[in-house]
């Protein structure tokens, strides 16, 4: 399976602190995105890093791309309560068609 | 501007019956990806539709089939339901230029969650 992996499982912190959670994937890719997903319901794209980029920020959010070691990294700065969700890394893999999703991280922020 | 909208929101069924779940995408939007979330798990890549044609399928079984109308809509249907097809059944749609092997911003619907009982 060419399914990505995430860590840690789940993050528990409080508000204000910063999250970092990562991804691994297997082979190379076109991009790699982020998303988040509240409690069961649909998607929402946070970020998309193309395979040339090796970081990218957008508001509060941070992702790095380290393409030898396959790996990339989403930082939240000054979290908050409403931060807490899954968030998803998904790989475009160059012999791919499709975006293929990690099993996730569930962030916990504790006011 | 609509987004990606799913129906029904939820789904009871009994084990053998069939399912029927519909995705209208974005308006423009003419490629269509199905995913499969069980409870506290990732998405598994069910289907993809491309301007009405069926481009690509993960390693599902063949009683998990769709299509694609002329509208770009489409619909999934899973026969014969087995327990384990309870899941949330997501939808997403993006431009057709910005599918494939360097696919894009996925833009999701909220999903049809299908239990089977």
């Amino acid at each position: 399976s060419q399914q990505g992996e995430e860590d840690p499982q789940a993050l528990s912190i409080q508000e204000g602190e910063n999250a970092t959670m990562n991804c691994s994937y297997k082979t190379s890719i076109n991009n790699l995105q982020w998303y988040r997903q509240n409690s069961g319901r649909g998607l929402v794209h946070l970020i998309l890093i193309r395979s040339n980029e090796r970081e990218k920020h957008s508001g509060r959010l941070r992702v790095t791309l380290d393409t030898s070691k396959k790996s990339s990294s989403l930082l939240i700065t000054a979290s908050r309560a409403a931060d807490t969700a899954s968030y998803f890394c998904a790989t475009a893999y160059t012999s791919g068609s499709r975006l293929t999703f990690g099993e996730g991280t569930q962030l916990t922020v504790n006011p | 501007e609509a987004g990606v909208t799913q129906s029904p929101t939820h789904l009871i069924k009994t084990r053998g019956q069939q399912a029927t779940l519909r995705c209208s995408p974005i308006s423009g939007h003419t490629s269509v990806y199905w995913y499969q979330q069980a409870l506290g798990l990732g998405l598994q890549f069910l289907l993809w539709y491309d301007e009405g044609e069926e481009r690509n399928r993960g390693n599902f079984p063949p009683r998990f089939s769709g299509r694609q109308f002329p509208n770009y809509s489409s619909e999934l249907n899973v026969n014969a339901l087995e327990l384990e097809d309870s899941a949330l059944y997501l939808c997403a749609s993006i431009p057709s230029h910005l599918a494939g092997p360097n696919t894009g911003e996925l833009f999701f619907g909220e999903g049809s969650r299908l239990t089977v009982l």
